[in-house]
């Protein structure tokens, strides 16, 4: 079975340029989460979605962060304009209803 | 919300040594899970484990909900065990609330 899918792997990009993240999550699971994870600290939640619903997006900063689910299955994470304190891991992950979470590798994003 | 917390931050240990992870979290929860991650960031599952023991090789754990804390069993460690172990529990609204996790550097 596949796992949770993300591109790019790797982004460096200069403040205030846009860009954009990918994500397929594991088939069948209806519920798609983005997680943001700083140098040594755990993840923390964005954005939830139930199939094409965002059901959680109190941690989304929505003046430059956008998500969509479109379809319900493939999810893109986007930021416009990016700034430096958004150098991060963005992570990608998939579950079953409120089941077992997992990840994929994660994209991480250089803001320079 | 639940905050989570681990025990201990940073552990060094010699190859083929045991060793035990604590996670307390401060309410009831619907989920907890175990990842670690490797030195390329990927959060590998290790254990969906709400309530109850279960084991996995070298590796086992236990979850005590009405007492609200969970440990990882290492056992027999490897070198390959290095790395970062993360408990993470459900949150209300189904997200996964992640502790600061336990640095692990096995020596050869």
């Amino acid at each position: 079975e596949a796992g949770v899918v993300q591109s790019p792997r790797y982004k460096i990009i200069e403040k205030k340029q846009p860009v954009a993240f990918w994500c397929n999550p594991i088939s069948g699971h209806n519920t798609l989460y983005w997680y943001l994870q700083n140098l040594g600290q755990g993840p923390e939640l964005l954005i939830r979605y139930e199939n094409e619903e965002a059901v959680d997006d109190s941690q989304l900063p929505k003046d430059r962060f956008s998500a969509e689910r479109l379809k319900g299955v493939d999810s893109t994470l986007k930021i416009q304009p990016a700034e430096l304190g958004d150098s991060a891991v963005y992570l990608c992950a998939s579950s079953l209803l409120d089941n077992e979470q997992f990840f994929g590798p994660g994209t991480r994003l250089t803001v320079l | 919300g639940i905050q989570v917390e681990q025990s201990p931050p940073d552990l060094i240990l010699q190859e083929g040594a045991n060793s035990t992870l604590r996670c307390n979290f401060s309410d009831s929860v619907n989920n907890l899970q175990w990842f670690h991650q490797n030195p390329w960031g990927q959060l590998i599952n290790l254990f969906y484990i709400p309530s109850g023991t279960k084991q996995n090789g070298r590796l086992s754990a236990t979850t005590v909900a009405t007492e609200r804390y969970s440990l990882l069993y290492i056992s027999s460690s490897q070198t390959t065990d290095s790395g970062v172990y993360f408990c993470a529990v459900g949150g209300s609204q189904g997200n996964l609330i992640f502790g600061k996790g336990t640095k692990l550097s096995v020596k050869p």
